[in-house]
């Protein structure tokens, strides 16, 4: 069975710095999705960044990119320029096609992280 | 509306009462998710609707729990003899089918069994 884990309970950051969460995951498929989510305190889950596993690029949008290493089956996240409203639980999440076309996504145990003024 | 919406956002229930906790997806998303939240917890899959396909019960930690979606639509997550470590926040997310299309989230419900 596939595992996400991210072994950063906590990461703080301060303002304008840049900070990396880290997430690993286990599997067995060539063909898959990662994405970080992240949860600011309202609770509203939001997405930040995808990567198709199929691309060997890794996804950039404006301050958040990945470092996607397949074959070490790490999928981290790189915060740039942090910002106070940055500060949330992150989520790795995995995703991909079941035996019957189901797509069951499985999610990490989250890193908050702080930012500092 | 254009997101996601739950109710009720709160309900506290008595320990053995049934709950039920209801799940507006986005208009057109053939697929649906529910996932329950614990303090401190990552998200714990519960159940998958798509389109007319079977939905995947392997999430369900015991027979309380069920969940149906009607018409392709809105869903409704069922507890049945509440207990108390049923206590957490319970998310719905919807999606397009396929690719690597996103969950767009609801804002959850709390759920405290008391």
């Amino acid at each position: 069975a596939q595992t996400v884990t991210q072994s950063q309970p906590e990461m703080s950051v301060q303002e304008a710095e840049t900070v990396t969460l880290s997430c690993t995951y286990d599997t067995s498929e060539s063909d898959y999705y990662l994405f970080w989510y992240k949860q600011p305190p309202s609770r509203q889950m939001i997405l930040v960044i995808r990567q198709e596993a199929y691309k060997q690029q890794n996804a950039t949008e404006n301050r958040f990119s990945v470092n996607f290493q397949k074959a070490a089956k790490s999928f981290s996240l790189k915060i740039s320029d942090s910002q106070l409203g940055d500060a949330a639980m992150y989520f790795c999440a995995y995703r991909s096609p079941g035996p019957s076309g189901t797509y069951k996504y499985i999610f990490g145990t989250g890193t908050r992280l702080k930012v500092l003024a | 509306g254009a997101g996601v919406s739950q109710s009720p956002s709160n309900k506290v229930t008595e320990k053995g009462k049934d709950v039920e906790l209801r799940c507006d997806p986005i208009s057109g998303h053939t697929a649906l998710y529910w996932y329950r939240q614990s303090l401190g917890q990552g998200l714990e899959f519960l159940i998958y609707f798509q389109g007319n396909s079977a939905p995947d019960k392997s999430g369900l930690p015991s027979d309380r729990f069920s969940a149906e979606r009607t018409g392709g639509s809105v869903s409704t997550l069922t507890i049945q003899r509440t207990q108390q470590e049923d206590s957490a926040v319970y998310l719905c997310a919807s999606s397009l089918a396929g690719g690597a299309h996103e969950q767009y989230f609801g804002p959850g419900t709390r759920l405290t069994v008391t």
